[in-house]
């Protein structure tokens, strides 16, 4: 089953805000990623991380990968209407499979 | 370059019936992955081909889903007979290649949605 814990399940947020949300594993990864997805689209990759405490931008989105190697955190800032979707984050040993969280629905009020 | 291409994008069918999905990864990629989102939920993976040969097929239900890359290239994946539970999104994804050691990003196609009534 799944073993990453991924919150907020779900926010509701004023244009303009910043968004935080955030992944936590109770086992160790090499590889952390995150992806959105929009509706009846697959998941698009956002940003990926490959060292314990790296801390990666692309664009108005700034992840980083945990000390531990047990959690991601992903801030988006200045949120705009397309920011619109569902994020996931996925942690991944070397050569072995994904690992996605449930998810977290962001949904921007214009 | 061109994306993973996956067909169809929907399909309908009753239960106890079988269907296929179609899978075209992007240009090169030697690795390709098939996973399964039920709705509220991230993908989980059920194969992985490195080429023509399977890596990684332990959460494949084998007794109805069965998958083949038979050239290394694009790939079926199957179901024989369908239940309602199969009802999700099949998501094909593609990695430049697989190595002990090391991590490669994976690029995912549009998904086929499943009903199975």
């Amino acid at each position: 089953g799944q073993q990453l814990n991924q919150s907020p399940q779900s926010m509701f947020i004023q244009e303009g805000e910043d968004v935080s949300m955030n992944c936590t594993s109770s086992s160790i990864f090499n590889t952390w990623l995150w992806y959105k997805q929009d509706p009846g689209e697959g998941p698009v990759l956002l940003i990926a991380l490959y060292k314990a405490g790296e801390l990666t931008s692309n664009g108005r989105l700034t992840a980083q990968f945990g000390i531990t190697r047990k959690d991601s955190f992903l801030n988006i800032s200045a949120s705009i209407p397309s920011d619109v979707g569902i994020y996931f984050c996925a942690g991944q040993r070397y050569g072995n499979k994904l690992v996605f969280g449930a998810g977290t629905i962001l949904r921007v009020k214009s | 370059e061109a994306g993973v291409a996956q067909s169809p994008r929907y399909k309908i069918i009753e239960k106890r019936q079988s269907v296929a999905f179609w899978c075209n990864p992007i240009s090169g990629h030697a690795t390709l992955y098939w996973y399964q989102q039920i709705l509220g939920q991230g993908p989980k993976l059920l194969i992985q081909f490195q080429n023509n040969g399977v890596v990684d097929d332990s959460q494949l239900p084998k007794d109805r889903f069965s998958a083949e890359r038979l050239k290394g290239v694009d790939s079926t994946l199957k179901i024989q007979p369908a239940k309602l539970e199969d009802s999700a999104v099949y998501l094909c994804a593609s990695s430049s290649s697989f190595l002990e050691g090391t991590s490669y990003e994976q690029y995912f196609g549009p998904g086929t949605r499943l009903t199975v009534t």
